[in-house]
């Protein structure tokens, strides 16, 4: 069956360092992949997208790998801050009769502290 | 832009009470999700439309589930009846029709059911 998984274990690290978050996937051939972050009591927010043909993509202090192979994305945020603390889903995009959809990671919580 | 519009924030119900969910999209966004969040289950995909139509609702649980989009800019999806296990939180995202663009979802309706 289909599997996404990510480290249910928060992720403690302190404000300066690079974080990492794990995305693995089994029995899925996506099209592309999102990475969101999700505050408490709010809607989860798009970060970035990396398509299947991509190896990496890069945003200000994020980075995203996509390895197909492997079956399994990287999130880096660098010079991680406090503000960097919250829940960040990685999300896989397949196409179904010509519709996209998306299906979600449970998530890992990443706490910067000061 | 005011970005995905979700009402109420918390619904608390009794066992066996008619539910009713609503979202007004982004404007020109033409498809829509409903998702369902929990501890164990994490985001799932109940029910998509696109162009006001439902595309796949093999996400949605069980008959007591159902949800409409009469126009462009309004859904609603309804619990009748509800179940304590129906707790969760429910977000509605919309998308605009290009493959791989991200969701926007909104902050979510938070539903108890005693």
């Amino acid at each position: 069956s289909q599997k996404i998984e990510q480290n249910s274990e928060a992720l403690n690290i302190q404000e300066g360092k690079t974080a990492t978050l794990t995305c693995n996937y089994t029995n899925y051939s996506p099209a592309y992949l999102q990475w969101y972050r999700q505050d408490p009591g709010r809607g989860p927010v798009f970060l970035l997208l990396i398509r299947e043909n991509e190896k990496e993509k890069r945003k200000e202090r994020l980075k995203v790998t996509f390895d197909t192979t492997l079956k399994q994305s990287l999130f880096h945020i660098t010079a991680s801050q406090p503000a960097d603390s919250a829940t960040y889903l990685c999300a896989l995009g397949s196409m179904n009769s010509g519709y996209s959809t998306l299906t979600f990671g449970k998530g890992t919580m990443l706490l910067v502290s000061p | 832009d005011a970005g995905v519009i979700q009402s109420p924030r918390h619904e608390v119900t009794e066992m066996g009470q008619e539910v009713t969910l609503r979202c007004k999209p982004i404007s020109g966004h033409n498809s829509l999700f409903w998702y369902r969040q929990t501890m164990m289950r994490g985001l799932e995909l109940l029910i998509y439309f696109n162009n006001n139509v439902p595309i796949d609702d093999s996400g949605m649980p069980e008959d007591r589930f159902s949800a409409k989009m009469p126009n462009a800019s309004f859904s609603t999806l309804k619990i009748q009846p509800s179940e304590p296990r129906d707790s969760a939180v429910y977000f509605c995202a919309s998308k605009s029709t290009a493959a791989n663009s991200p969701l926007h979802f909104g902050n979510g309706t938070r539903l108890t059911v005693t």
